[in-house]
């Protein structure tokens, strides 16, 4: 069973401050993917990141996927209120070579950030 | 364009009734996921199926509980007889299954209170 670790389990910041959040696993994945949920809804993809080593950004957040495809990072700059929300990784991993591949989710990281 | 439909979005039931919940994927997607959501738990993958065949359980938690796919717009998560421990947010999900980096498209979720 692959398992994702997801650190910090809560953060409260102030607007305007920057936050990094972790999601480790000793299983390396295929494909890595971020998830924001708000309250009443469901998960919401932000990225997909693939190759060991990948940087994506997407305006305010910048999204890493470790050398070894194993952990991915999540930075926020500047941080907004409408960025609070729970941030899922989710890892995916070819099941026995198949096309399709079962998702993962870490346990999330519920982030809110104050005026 | 329609996302993933669930329906109810809340139901609070008591113990040992019976509860099904229903699902329709975004037209033209033919992976669905069925998973559960609790503060303890995090989010937990149930079953999916690719083409309406289910391809694997082994996140059902037992017997109780039974999920099917009688077409590629419908699919339904049935608890037989449900206990307070089932008490959760079920969400259905479904995906183009195009190897293993497909996006997951959720539905908004059915709140699950059993007495």
């Amino acid at each position: 069973t692959q398992l994702l670790e997801q650190s910090p389990q809560f953060l409260s910041i102030q607007e305007g401050e920057n936050l990094t959040v972790y999601c480790n696993s000793s299983s390396v994945f295929s494909s890595l993917q971020w998830y924001r949920q708000e309250p009443g809804e469901g998960p919401v993809l932000l990225v997909t990141v693939v190759t060991g080593g990948e940087v994506k950004k997407l305006k305010r957040l910048t999204f890493q996927f470790g050398d070894a495809r194993k952990d991915s990072s999540l930075h926020i700059t500047a941080a907004q209120p409408g960025d609070t929300g729970l941030y899922l990784c989710a890892g995916s991993t070819n099941a026995g070579g198949t096309s399709y591949g079962k998702l993962t989710f870490g346990q999330g990281t519920i982030l809110t950030v104050h005026p | 364009d329609a996302g993933v439909i669930q329906s109810p979005r809340h139901e609070v039931t008591e113990m040992g009734q019976e509860v099904t919940l229903r699902c329709k994927p975004i037209s033209g997607h033919n992976s669905l996921f069925w998973y559960r959501q609790t503060m303890m738990r995090g989010l937990e993958l149930l079953i999916y199926f690719n083409n309406n065949v289910p391809i694997d359980d082994s996140g059902m938690p037992e017997d109780r509980f039974s999920a099917k796919m009688p077409n590629a717009s419908f699919s339904t998560l049935k608890i037989q007889p449900s206990e307070p421990r089932d008490s959760a947010v079920y969400f259905c999900a479904s995906s183009l299954a195009h190897g293993s980096t497909g996006e997951l498209f959720f539905g908004e979720g059915s709140r699950l209170t059993v007495l």
